[in-house]
């Protein structure tokens, strides 16, 4: 167990729709980055919050935003989905001090149509 | 677009045996890490080796890296039915934003 908790951990949402994914970190751990994997890839980057300002970005377009809360909650928002969004979320949180090490949630399974 | 790919895609072996999974990648890093995923759910941390370092171990896991050649090994020595997973490796260019490669998917046989 890494103490990274998803919810929710299967969503089925139609084109268009906007959903909203949520991930709780380990208290302690400021910085939280958000990684989508598609059917048979390997986790791409989304974006990363370090002390609840984003901290950079992978290639994805604005409407792939996120939150970071006090309380090591996070979120990730995603607008007018596209049938391509359809992937495993995963969000993964690091210790201060040691951001080397990152602990991943479960993932949400979030499916498209 | 991924950084990282392993060799092979899939491996299959018996229980007991070794398996010897690659990573390629092609810039400079800080850091490479090697993961296993289960059934499509979380990534569990397994070993990270940094840039100064040529090899690491791990109970069964021993990893190697030459950055000469942008290339990282990973062997899972005397496999178990529990070691059948994804194994990724990561780059980490000291940003701490993970570049993953696409997997090795390894089937440990009883």
């Amino acid at each position: 167990e890494t103490g990274v908790t998803q919810s929710p951990t299967h969503l089925i949402k139609t084109r268009g729709q906007q959903v909203t994914l949520r991930c709780s970190s380990q208290s302690g751990h400021n910085t939280v980055s958000w990684y989508q994997q598609a059917l048979g890839q390997g986790p791409q980057f989304i974006f990363q919050y370090y002390r609840e300002e984003e901290n950079g970005r992978g290639n994805f377009p604005p409407r792939f935003s996120g939150l970071q809360f006090p309380n090591y909650s996070s979120e990730l928002n995603v607008n007018a989905l596209e049938l391509d969004d359809s992937a495993l979320y995963l969000c993964a949180s690091s210790l201060v001090g040691d951001q080397e090490t990152q602990y991943f949630g479960p993932g949400t399974r979030l499916l498209v149509l | 677009s991924q950084q990282g790919e392993e060799d092979p895609q899939a491996l299959s072996i018996q229980e007991g045996e070794n398996a010897t999974m690659n990573c390629s990648y092609k810039t400079s890093i800080n850091n490479l890490q090697w993961y296993r995923q289960n059934s499509g759910r979380g990534l569990v941390h397994l070993i990270l080796i940094r840039s100064n370092e040529r090899e690491k171990h791990s109970g069964r896991l021993r990893v190697t890296l030459d950055t000469s050649k942008k290339s990282s090994s990973l062997l899972i020595t005397a496999s178990r039915a529990a070691d059948t997973a994804s194994y990724f490796c990561a780059t980490d260019s000291n940003d701490y934003k993970l570049s993953f490669g696409a997997g090795t998917t390894v089937t440990v046989r009883a």
